[in-house]
């Protein structure tokens, strides 16, 4: 069984700075997915990031980066210039490739963006 | 592209009344599409993974007879809260599948509020 753990339940930062969200996952499969999505206020599951396990270049979405550390099993989340609009739940997901679409979530980082 | 729509948004009923809730892909074919409950300030919990043309798999302690789930067509499910009670208020939110080697995703729909008085 997959397991994503997620070590901050919450986390500020001050708007126009750079926040780093943590994950971490374990798994015995060699071939699946990471994801970040988002959950602001609306309560709406907004994809914002995903990764390709065979993949080494790290995936890059504007201000949004992540930094994949695979013998690590590291999925961590980099948000640049924070914005008051990032202030939102963030839940790492990992997905085994061709096996039903099947999403392991972690609990989740509440980030508030602060002025 | 990859829009999920869910509707009703937000629900109140009475106690002892079914709600049916409906989840769309709009804009793919999803042979896959997944219900989940969420609980305030809490992760996702996955109820049931529902299958196009087959029986819905439910995940254990969720009762399959207190949840139906028809899942008709590639853009269609919709789940059914039957007999509903005070504990069933929650969020419900539903998501659908996307496949092929460069799209394996969950899309999410805006999730239902409901609230049974």
């Amino acid at each position: 069984a997959q397991t994503v753990t997620q070590s901050q339940p919450e986390m500020s930062v001050q708007e126009a700075e750079t926040v780093t969200l943590s994950c971490t996952y374990d798994t015995s499969e060699s071939n699946y997915y990471l994801f970040w999505y988002k959950q602001p206020p609306s309560r709406q599951m907004i994809l914002v990031i995903r990764q390709e396990a065979y993949k080494q270049q790290n995936a890059t979405e504007n201000r949004f980066s992540v930094n994949f550390q695979k013998a690590a099993k590291s999925f961590s989340l980099k948000i640049s210039d924070s914005q008051l609009g990032d202030t939102a739940m963030y839940f790492c997901a990992f997905m085994i490739y061709n096996a039903g679409n099947m999403l392991t979530f972690g609990g989740g980082t509440r980030l508030m963006v602060k002025p | 592209g990859a829009v999920v729509s869910q509707h009703p948004s937000r629900v109140i009923c009475k106690s002892g009344t079914s709600v049916k809730i409906e989840c769309r892909s709009l804009d793919f074919q999803a042979t896959t599409m997944f219900w989940y409950r969420q609980f305030p300030k809490k992760s996702l919990m996955l109820m049931a993974t529902s299958n196009e043309g087959s029986k819905a798999t439910y995940e254990q302690g969720v009762e399959k007879d207190k949840f139906l789930i028809n899942h008709a067509s590639l853009t269609l499910s919709t789940l059914t809260v039957t007999s509903a009670h005070p504990e069933d208020s929650s969020f419900y939110i539903c998501s659908a599948g996307a496949s092929g080697r460069s799209r394996e995703t969950q899309y999410f729909g805006p999730g239902t509020r409901l609230l049974v008085l």
